[in-house]
């Protein structure tokens, strides 16, 4: 059965820190999602990747893949308010199912 | 930008009633999916749904639940008899063929069951 760890679960952290949030799977996946979630909204999509050793940015995020360690990181550069929000890992199985992480939840003081 | 497109936004039923959640998808999207999250909770898969057939289901979806494509638009998801713990927010998602790594999810439907 395929599960995926989160952690930390709460974080919060100064404007301008560095911080890095992990996610680990338990069974081979060909696909592991970033999602973002602020409070009450859907979920926006951040990154997806596919392959050992992937690594997507975008603006103050930045998403990598390590597919023998079953470990996806989701680093967070001088974090600003604008990315207080809750930030969930997702992994598919091969039959297109996505099992979510718990998500972590980040609070950004100015 | 297109976008899946879910209604109502918010439901309040009563426990032991049935409500039926829609689901609007971008129009060449052939797959769907839904998933609900408790409040506070983790997002969680419940069914996919291709071809007029459901392709996978969790342990969630009991008999309670079912999906169906009515129109040839809309995709539902429809709840029996309500129960205290259905209380939670359903997303519907949805994707092309091709395009197998990205499902869209729409807004979201907050179902309370008193």
């Amino acid at each position: 059965e395929l599960k995926v760890e989160q952690n930390p679960l709460f974080l919060s952290m100064q404007e301008g820190k560095n911080y890095t949030i992990y996610c680990n799977y338990s069974t081979t996946s060909d696909r592991l999602y970033w999602y973002r979630q602020d409070p009450g909204k859907s979920l926006e999509s951040l990154f997806v990747l596919l392959s050992n050793g992937a690594v997507k940015q975008e603006g103050r995020l930045m998403a990598s893949l390590d597919t023998k360690a079953r470990l996806s990181t989701l680093h967070i550069t001088a974090a600003v308010h604008d990315l207080s929000a809750t930030y969930f890992c997702a992994v598919a199985n091969r039959d297109d199912k996505i099992i979510f992480g718990k998500g972590t939840r980040l609070h950004i003081l100015p | 930008e297109p976008e899946v497109t879910q209604t109502p936004s918010h439901q309040v039923t009563q426990m032991g009633q049935e409500v039926i959640l829609r689901c609007v998808p971008i129009s060449n999207h052939l797959y769907f999916y839904w998933y609900r999250q408790i409040l506070g909770q983790k997002v969680e898969f419940l069914v996919s749904f291709y071809n007029n057939e459901i392709s996978e289901k969790s342990e969630i979806f009991d008999d309670q639940f079912s999906v169906e494509r009515p129109d040839g638009s809309n995709f539902t998801l429809k709840i029996r008899s309500t129960k205290l713990e259905d209380s939670a927010m359903y997303f519907c998602a949805t994707r092309t063929a091709l395009a197998k790594n990205i499902q869209y999810f729409g807004a979201g439907t907050r179902l309370s069951v008193l």
